[in-house]
């Protein structure tokens, strides 16, 4: 039940450099989260921003929610090449009992 | 340190021969699950488990078995483990709000099944 949708798939960029990446999703939520993935490790969790929220930061990171578009978007500011992953979106349903990752965007950051 | 861990890191099997993979978690969270990762289809969760001596199934427990005996241990059991099993699984926990909070993963367990 594949619910969130990243966009796009891969993104290479130089170092300090912004890096944007955005995730559509199908249902209602309850807050929608971001992963990071370091090659074959395992998941980190960036940020959670709940459905009545709109925008939040973390440090480098900026996400949006737009409910109405069902859509979220991680801005990564002055990208490092230590930001070289997988991002994944992450969508928590209103009555939901799992978490229901998108596929993710594979981030490469070049010096 | 507060951390989920598997084992083993690295498993190569042969079809039909019983498994266990371990997860354990030292921060007394309530909510535990697994997922398994495959290229072009993300993560997908296996079983979960709301709380001891409660498991449900995820979007994928075919041929997988779980157990939940104590808060801190969620062991992913395959009785005869076939190639289509071979993936990439990770455990997961979490603390406040359940499946609807942060989630803290294992360092993942890489499985063949030859």
């Amino acid at each position: 039940s594949q619910q969130g949708e990243e966009d796009p798939q891969a993104l290479s960029i130089q170092e300090g450099e912004n890096a944007t990446m955005n995730c559509s999703y199908k249902t209602s939520i309850n807050n929608l989260q971001w992963y990071r993935q370091n090659s074959g490790r395992g998941l980190v969790h960036l940020i959670l921003i709940r459905s009545n929220e709109r925008e939040k930061h973390s440090g480098r990171l900026r996400v949006t929610l737009d409910t109405s578009k069902k859509s979220s978007s991680l801005l990564i500011t002055a990208s490092r090449a230590a930001d070289t992953a997988s991002y994944f979106c992450a969508t928590a349903q209103r009555a939901g009992t799992a978490l229901i990752f998108g596929k993710g965007t594979t981030l490469s950051v070049s010096s | 340190e507060a951390q989920v861990t598997q084992n083993p890191r690295y498993l190569i099997t042969v079809t039909g021969k019983k498994l266990t993979v371990t997860c354990s978690q030292n921060m007394n969270h309530e909510y535990m699950s697994w997922y398994r990762q495959d290229p072009g289809l993300g993560l997908r969760q296996i079983y979960y488990s709301m709380n001891v001596e409660v498991t449900d199934k995820g979007d994928v427990p075919e041929g997988y078995k779980v157990s939940r005996k104590e808060k801190r241990n969620f062991p992913l059991i395959l009785e005869s483990p076939s190639p289509n099993q071979t993936s990439l699984y990770f455990c997961a926990s979490s603390l406040s709000n359940g499946p609807k909070g942060e989630q803290y993963f294992g360092p993942g367990t890489r499985l063949t099944v030859t």
